[in-house]
């Protein structure tokens, strides 16, 4: 079992709809939650953290974060264009500050 | 304030081949990280340096190796280069944090390794 598992995609959405996207995580000592932008050929780019259980919201971006199910979750309201990326959710290793562990990304398209 | 730099943003080696990889933190930023992003896959975890001292290490061989100066820039090498080693290289700073810390990390531009 990967320690931090997302569809891999691709995942498109129309244009004005609601993006959502997955993770899970399986070390239950996971304190912290990430969620990066990476447009191809390009570096990761953070947008969102989470650290506590419910929702964090950020302008269109929406984490939402259930340790007892231990899946986070990012959801992007009216999808544009330019949210077209490659999405990475990150997650904390609880023995070690700043080392994170990465998703495997999922590919989300959206459709004009 | 200056982000974190990366040089050489492209690379090509020959197997057997020794490569370094140099990276500037971000003004302010104590930590650095080093991941390997292959083609398709999430950026894997490499090893991390704070002041000056390897400060974890992921599921790499020795053959990886790396620094940090006094400034917090830092250094990746690695030598006896195999074609599995052509990826995406990230450095990465983050400030200096209590306790746990936060864990935000912001990323250069990487260094684009093939290995022929």
């Amino acid at each position: 079992q990967k320690e931090v598992e997302q569809n891999s995609g691709p995942l498109s959405v129309p244009e004005g709809a609601i993006a959502s996207l997955n993770c899970t995580y399986s070390d239950r000592g996971s304190q912290s939650f990430f969620w990066y932008r990476q447009y191809s050929g390009k570096s990761p780019e953070l947008i969102m953290s989470i650290y506590s259980n419910g929702d964090k919201e950020d302008g269109r971006f929406t984490a939402q974060l259930n340790k007892a199910s231990q899946y986070v979750s990012l959801l992007i309201r009216d999808s544009q264009p330019s949210d077209s990326a490659t999405y990475l959710c990150a997650v904390n290793r609880p023995q070690g500050a700043q080392k994170l562990v990465f998703g495997q990304g999922t590919r989300l398209t959206i459709n004009p | 304030e200056t982000g974190v730099t990366q040089s050489p943003t492209h690379l090509i080696k020959t197997r057997g081949q020794q490569v370094t990889l140099r990276c500037s933190s971000q003004s302010g930023h104590n930590t650095v990280s080093w991941y390997q992003q292959a083609l398709g896959q999430g950026p894997q975890f490499i090893f991390q340096y704070y002041r000056e001292e390897e400060n974890g290490r992921g599921n790499f061989p020795p053959r990886f190796s790396g620094l940090q100066f006094p400034n917090y820039s830092s250094e990746l090498n690695v030598n006896a280069l195999e074609l599995d080693d052509s990826a995406l290289y990230l450095c990465a700073s983050s400030p200096p944090a209590p306790g746990q810390g936060s864990g935000e990390l912001f990323f250069g531009e990487g260094s684009r390794l093939t290995v022929l």
